[in-house]
């Protein structure tokens, strides 16, 4: 079974500090990973992805995120951050064959940015 | 292209009623997931409909159950419902086929209430 750990529940950074959201995710081979993010009230949007390939993926809102296999890593950075990245940003797995469409997420870490 | 769009945006029930939730794709995407968010278990996977079939199943009781219509919109329905179905309930549409996991775009959900 897929499963996928983030182990920070908040975090608070100043507006310009740089940003990196631990995500662990555990699969017998290689998964395709996302990152999402919900602000209040909305659904998710999908920051970025890792299929296969080069393992530093760029995303949108200038994020982006390193696959490491060795670690089962999917850590997602952002040099500087700005007010509006306050929100809910949630790490995903799926299987690339034979899952369908199912994602396992992770509970969420909560961004708070202080001005 | 317009984006996945989910009807009702919010809904009170009563415990024992039923309720059906309705989840309109991007247009040419086939596929539609369906999750539920709680602030308890997080996001959970109810299940996925590709080309009217369901094609995966999350560990929920039958009384959820979904469908999908020819041109891809999709339905889900709760039946006797409990306090504990109070969330938000988001749809995902993607273009994948052939089984292969594809990026998924999510409408705003529906805020389901059971009083």
């Amino acid at each position: 079974a897929q499963s996928v750990t983030q182990p920070d529940i908040h975090i608070t950074v100043s507006e310009g500090a740089s940003l990196e959201l631990r995500c662990n995710y555990s699969y017998g081979a290689t998964p395709y990973l996302f990152w999402y993010v919900q602000s209040p009230g909305q659904g998710l949007q999908l920051l970025l992805k890792y299929f296969s390939g080069d393992t530093l993926v760029q995303g949108i809102k200038g994020f982006e995120a390193e696959f490491k296999r060795s670690q089962s890593s999917f850590n997602l950075r952002k040099p500087s951050v700005h007010w509006s990245d306050a929100a809910e940003y949630f790490c995903a797995v799926g299987a690339p064959q034979g899952g369908g469409n199912k994602l396992t997420f992770g509970t969420g870490t909560q961004l708070k940015v202080e001005l | 292209k317009a984006g996945v769009t989910q009807t009702p945006r919010y809904l009170i029930k009563t415990r024992g009623q039923q309720v059906t939730l309705s989840c309109s794709p991007i247009s040419g995407h086939r596929s539609v997931s369906w999750y539920q968010q709680t602030p308890g278990q997080g996001l959970q996977f109810l299940f996925e409909y590709f080309s009217e079939t369901q094609r995966n199943k999350g560990n929920f009781p039958g009384r959820f159950s979904g469908r999908q219509f020819s041109n891809s919109r999709s339905e889900m329905n709760v039946s006797t419902l409990e306090l504990g179905d109070s969330a938000l309930y988001l749809c995902a549409s993607s273009l994948s086929v052939s089984g292969r996991l594809g990026e998924q775009y999510f409408g705003p959900g529906t805020r389901l209430t059971v009083t």
